[in-house]
Order: structure tokens, then C-alpha cells, then sequence
């Protein structure tokens, strides 16, 4: 069983619905849970960056920790067709930060206009 | 400002040859590492380094070494490539470790014949 699990999807939604993307993980020490954005033939850029539980709003995403379900959440409000990209969760192991991060393999989104 | 810069972005290998993959990043981060990204697998981390002259393994590191001479520079080397090692390579940096997120290049595609 991998550490984190992540719904490859793919996924396509409408313009302007919201969209919830998921991850869970087996390690109870993670404690830094960050979300990137990896568009197609790029590389990921990091979208959001939590720590413990709890919500984190910026613009129109919203990312969720609840530790006790070990689950994180990505809420996009308001999708638009730029959103359309693979989201990867990713998660620092216990005694390391960024230097070991732990990713999943990513949701591929689509937005239809 | 440049960020992260990986070259080449394409390359074709024949099993058996040996190449460098090189990466440099101009933001002074003191945290470098390597990951391959491949279908249904995720970003696996292959080799890593919290600052220059010091370096470590990841997830993945059969057949490829790295160096960390300065704080600039990052190279990946394949001692002797096999069809196994085809897929996306990028090169990510990061001021610190906790509660700093990764800044990736934007990828080498690797194919072994």
C-alpha cells in the first residue's frame, strides 16, 4: 500500500462548479501538506501549503487537513478552463521537510467551458 | 530571474550509454533534489541534497549518482542507462525545509532504446 493514495481520475467538471480533490495517507507523523499544480509538459508549481489541521483559504482554493481521518482536501470555487491541469497532494515524512516529500500520483482535472 | 533551469529537455539514450542531466538554479536555495515522474507512479525522489557537498539517497536511486559542488548546480548521472529509466526528470529547489515548498524545473524527457 503506498503511503499516499491520490484518485488519478481523470476528472472533468463544468465551468464555475466547484471541485473537491482528494488524498489520503497511511503515515500519522506527516505534518506539512501541500497541493501543486503541474500543467501539461511543465513541471508542478506549488499551489498551497498547510500545516496540521484545518482549513487554509486563498482566492478561490481552499485546502482542508483533518489528520484524525488522515485526509486532505482541495477545494476549487468558481473552476475556469485554466484550471484544467494534474493536482498532485504531497506530504513531508517525520524528521525531514521538503528535502523527502512524499507525493501522490495526481488528479488530472478538466474544466469544460 | 530564471528559477530552475534543467537541460536538456529531450533526450534518446542507448541502453548502456552513460549521460549527465544537468540543473542550476539562481535563487540561492540551499535544498536540491531530483525526482522521475512516471504514469500511475507519481514523482518518486531519486536523490536529494540540503547543501553543497552534501547529498543523499531518495526512493529511487539505482543507476544514477549526483554531486553537489555548489550551491548552483545539481547534475544527475546515469552510469549506464537501461529502458527502465525512461520517463520525466525534474529537478526541484527550496530555500529551507520546513514551511518552504519546492520550485521545479520544467522537466527532461528521457528515452532509452
Amino acid at each position: 500500500q503506498k503511503e499516499v493514495e491520490q484518485d488519478p481520475g481523470p476528472l472533468s467538471v463544468p465551468e464555475g462548479a466547484i471541485v473537491s480533490l482528494n488524498c489520503t495517507y497511511s503515515n500519522s507523523a506527516f505534518q506539512y501538506f501541500m497541493w501543486y499544480r503541474q500543467y501539461s509538459r511543465k513541471g508542478p508549481e506549488l499551489l498551497m501549503y498547510t500545516y496540521s489541521s484545518g482549513n487554509k483559504e486563498d482566492g478561490r482554493f481552499t485546502a482542508q487537513v483533518d489528520k484524525s481521518s488522515k485526509y486532505i482536501s482541495l477545494f476549487i470555487r468558481d473552476s475556469q478552463p485554466s484550471d484544467s491541469a494534474t493536482y498532485l497532494c504531497a506530504m513531508n515524512p517525520p524528521n525531514f521537510g521538503n528535502e523527502k516529500l512524499t507525493f501522490g500520483t495526481g488528479t488530472r482535472l478538466t474544466i469544460i467551458p | 530571474n530564471a528559477g530552475v533551469t534543467q537541460t536538456p529537455k529531450f533526450q534518446v539514450l542507448k541502453t548502456g550509454q552513460s549521460m549527465t542531466l544537468q540543473c542550476a538554479q539562481d535563487m540561492n536555495h540551499e535544498y536540491m533534489s531530483w525526482y522521475r515522474q512516471d504514469p500511475g507512479m507519481g514523482l518518486r525522489l531519486i536523490h536529494y541534497s540540503v547543501g553543497a557537498g552534501i547529498t543523499d539517497q531518495g526512493e529511487v536511486p539505482n543507476g544514477y549518482n549526483v554531486s553537489r559542488s555548489t550551491t548552483e548546480d545539481f547534475p544527475l548521472r546515469l552510469l549506464s542507462a537501461a529502458p527502465s529509466q525512461t520517463s520525466v526528470y525534474f529537478c526541484a529547489s527550496s530555500r529551507g525545509s520546513i514551511g518552504y515548498g519546492y520550485t521545479f524545473g520544467s522537466g527532461t524527457r528521457l528515452t532509452v532504446v
